[in-house]
């Protein structure tokens, strides 16, 4: 079956320091991958995609993904965290071979970033 | 700023009424998603269209639930009738066919009682 995978609930992490939310997927194919978040009472807004090419994707506000596709990763990554980066973390993989946009979304990670 | 308008926004509603959800994608969007949030279950896909056709329905209850195109402006979903166990924070997103990201409304959040 296929499936997204986000094994941290919660995700602390001081002021000033990296980030990492971890995401691994199992999906058949080259699926195209994406990060979203969503803030308190808000829809999720679009972060970053990996279709093809360059294994690092950088997107908005700073943040990055990494794709890593023997361990089927896309790890998600901010060089230096802002209290205002705290929010709800969505990790979604759609199988290219459905077409785009039937996204399997993990179960979301929670990201606190502590003055 | 282009963006996907839902209505309404908050509904609280006795269990049994019908309870229908709007929403407007953006202009040239030819794709739109119904999803449901709860804290148990996550994000669920109710339905998905193209084109105004629907392509996937598989995620919703089908005997409470439908969901339309009745133009390229107006998605809607229906539920009747209600259940407490409905109760839950229903997104629209839609998108256009050269972006494979799609773009999500802010969501009505129901209450059934």
């Amino acid at each position: 079956a296929q499936s997204v995978a986000q094994p941290e609930d919660q995700v602390n992490v001081a002021e000033g320091n990296p980030l990492t939310v971890k995401c691994t997927y199992s999906v058949s194919g080259n699926p195209y991958l994406f990060w979203y978040v969503q803030y308190p009472n808000r829809g999720l807004q679009f972060l970053l995609k990996y279709i093809t090419g360059d294994n690092l994707v950088k997107g908005s506000y700073g943040f990055e993904a990494e794709f890593n596709k023997s361990q089927t990763s896309f790890h998600l990554k901010k060089p230096s965290a802002l209290v205002s980066d705290s929010a709800l973390y969505f990790c979604a993989v759609s199988p290219a071979t459905s077409g785009t946009y039937k996204y399997i979304f993990g179960t979301g990670t929670r990201l606190k970033v502590l003055a | 700023d282009a963006r996907v308008t839902q209505t309404p926004r908050h509904k609280v509603t006795e269990m049994g009424q019908e309870v229908t959800m709007r929403c407007q994608p953006i202009l040239g969007h030819n794709t739109v998603f119904w999803y449901r949030q709860t804290m148990m279950q996550g994000l669920e896909l109710l339905a998905y269209f193209r084109n105004r056709a629907p392509l996937d329905d598989s995620g919703m209850p089908k005997d409470r639930f439908s969901a339309e195109m009745p133009d390229a402006t107006l998605a809607t979903l229906k539920i009747q009738p209600s259940e407490p166990r409905d109760s839950a924070v229903y997104f629209c997103a839609s998108g256009g066919q050269t972006n494979t990201e799609a773009f999500f409304g802010q969501g009505t959040r129901l209450t059934v009682v």
